[in-house]
């Protein structure tokens, strides 16, 4: 059973540019959240996705935008790179039963904006 | 409203040492409680977990949890570190029920085991 897949690992960009970053849930969740992760820090929350929706948002700016297809899989977005969006970028997967769920997180993504 | 605070943002002990990472959270409605392991470079993996029901929790790896309402606390233990236990370990909350998702992450403990 896979679980949480994420690509690409690592990646580079110039400030300014825009980024895509997708991540493939576990097999059976139907939930993918993503969240930030700076050097040092623990990882902040973006937004989560649900039935092809924005279910919550964190604070972060419109910059940031996500989707979700129909097989639950999902991308993240990120226009107009600034050298603060560099971090480690983590999707996690989770089905909702009874009012719990539990997240499980992918391998990340590393970003790297120069 | 919820946050969690780690005391200690590096923690070092000798091997067959007790390990004991501090958590303590605020949650405004009862909470969800969790720890996550992350291995340099890697992901995070899920060590345990306090929904509802006992408030000690096992986990994998030989680590445990007590939650304990009255001190606000989710401290994580484990009787004899391993050298394989070094890593930097994260305690979440999410708060129950309504329509809050997200989890909140402490600032995370590096743990150090020595030889």
């Amino acid at each position: 059973d896979a679980g949480v897949t994420q690509s690409p690992t690592h990646l580079i960009k110039t400030r300014g540019q825009q980024v895509t970053l997708r991540c493939s849930p576990k097999s059976g969740h139907d939930t993918v959240s993503w969240y930030q992760q700076a050097l040092g820090q623990g990882p902040q929350f973006i937004f989560q996705y649900y039935e092809e929706e924005e279910r919550q948002r964190g604070n972060f700016p419109d910059r940031f935008s996500g989707h979700q297809y129909p097989n639950y899989s999902s991308e993240l977005n990120v226009n107009a790179l600034l050298l603060g969006d560099s971090a480690l970028y983590l999707c996690a997967s989770s089905f909702l039963e009874g009012g719990q769920d539990t997240q499980y997180f992918g391998p990340g993504t590393r970003l790297t904006v120069l | 409203a919820q946050s969690v605070t780690q005391l200690g943002s590096h923690l070092s002990v000798s091997e067959g040492a007790l390990v004991l990472l501090r958590c303590n959270y605020s949650s405004s409605v009862p909470p969800y409680l969790f720890w996550y392991v992350q291995y340099p470079n890697q992901g995070l993996q899920l060590l345990l977990k306090y929904t509802t029901g006992a408030t000690l929790v096992k986990g994998i790896n030989g680590f445990e949890a007590e939650f304990k309402k009255s001190e606000t606390s989710f401290h994580l233990t484990k009787p004899s570190a391993h050298m394989s236990d070094a890593a930097e370990y994260f305690c979440a909350v999410r708060g129950s029920g309504g329509s809050n998702y997200k989890l909140t992450f402490g600032k995370g403990t590096l743990l150090t085991v020595n030889p």
